[in-house]
C-alpha cells in the first residue's frame, strides 16, 4: 500500500461545484502539503500544515481551503470550482526534524489527483 | 526569493546514450538543491540532493549532479540512459536552513528515451 494516498485519482466537475480532494498518509509525518502542477509551470504550493492546529497559506491559496482532520489526513477543498483550477494536484508529507533541527527537505508525494473543471 | 530555470522542456535521447538535464537557479542566499523525478502516473520521488560538501552528488539509478556555485547551476547527468528513465525531472531549490514551504520547483524537463 502507498504511504501517501490521494483520492480520487481523477475527477471531472462543472464550474461552481464544490470539490474535496483527500490525502491520507501512513508515514506518521507531521508536515503535510498541497501542490498543484500545471504544464510548463512546475509545482506550486497551495497550503501546508505543520500539525492539526497549524495551517498556513502557500503561494497560491486563493480559491482553496484545507482541513487537517487528523495527523494523517489533509483535505483540499475548492468551494466553487473554476476552469483555471484544472490541474494535477499533489499531496506531500515530510517528517519534522525535532527541536528546531533542520533536516534534508525530502518530500514524500502521493500519486496525484487530476482535476478537470468544465 | 529564489527562482529555478530548467532550460529544456523536452529532451529526447536514444537508449544507452549520455544525457544532461540543465538547471540554473537564482538566489540572494546560499541554497539547498534537489532533483526530483516523476514517472508516469506517479508522484515525485527524490533523485538526489545537494546540501553541502562535495559538489558532485550521486543519486539513485545512476544519476549524478554537479553544483557549480559560480555558474549557479545544478545540472543532472547520466552516462547511459535506459528506457525506464523516461520521466519528467524537476529541479528545486530552497534557502539553506529554510524549509519545504520555501521550496521552489522548476518547470520540469521531460526526458524521453528512445529505443
Amino acid at each position: 500500500d502507498a504511504d501517501v494516498t490521494q483520492t480520487p485519482r481523477n475527477r471531472i466537475t462543472k464550474t461552481g461545484k464544490r470539490i474535496m480532494l483527500e490525502c491520507s498518509q501512513t508515514k506518521g509525518h507531521d508536515r503535510m502539503y498541497w501542490y498543484r502542477q500545471d504544464p510548463g509551470l512546475g509545482l506550486r504550493l497551495i497550503y501546508y500544515s505543520f500539525d492539526v492546529k497549524d495551517i498556513n497559506k502557500g503561494e497560491i491559496s486563493d480559491g482553496y481551503s484545507v482541513s487537517r482532520q487528523a495527523q494523517a489526513k489533509f483535505s483540499l477543498s475548492l468551494e466553487s470550482a473554476i476552469p483555471n483550477q484544472t490541474a494535477l494536484y499533489f499531496c506531500a508529507t515530510r517528517p519534522f526534524g525535532g527541536q528546531g533541527r533542520r533536516i534534508s527537505e525530502k518530500l514524500f508525494f502521493g500519486s496525484g489527483t487530476q482535476l478537470s473543471v468544465l | 526569493a529564489q527562482s529555478v530555470t530548467q532550460l529544456d522542456s523536452q529532451v529526447p535521447v536514444f537508449e544507452e546514450a549520455p544525457v544532461e538535464l540543465r538547471c540554473n537557479y537564482s538566489s540572494s542566499v546560499s541554497v539547498y538543491l534537489f532533483w526530483y523525478v516523476q514517472y508516469p502516473n506517479q508522484g515525485l520521488q527524490l533523485l538526489l540532493k545537494y546540501l553541502s560538501g562535495s559538489t558532485l552528488v550521486k543519486g539513485i539509478n545512476g544519476f549524478e549532479a554537479e553544483f557549480n556555485k559560480s555558474q549557479t547551476s545544478f545540472h543532472l547527468r547520466k552516462p547511459s540512459v535506459h528506457i525506464s528513465d523516461t520521466a519528467e525531472y524537476f529541479c528545486a531549490v530552497t534557502p539553506q536552513g529554510g524549509s519545504a514551504r520555501q521550496l521552489t520547483f522548476g518547470s520540469g524537463t521531460q526526458l524521453t528515451v528512445l529505443p
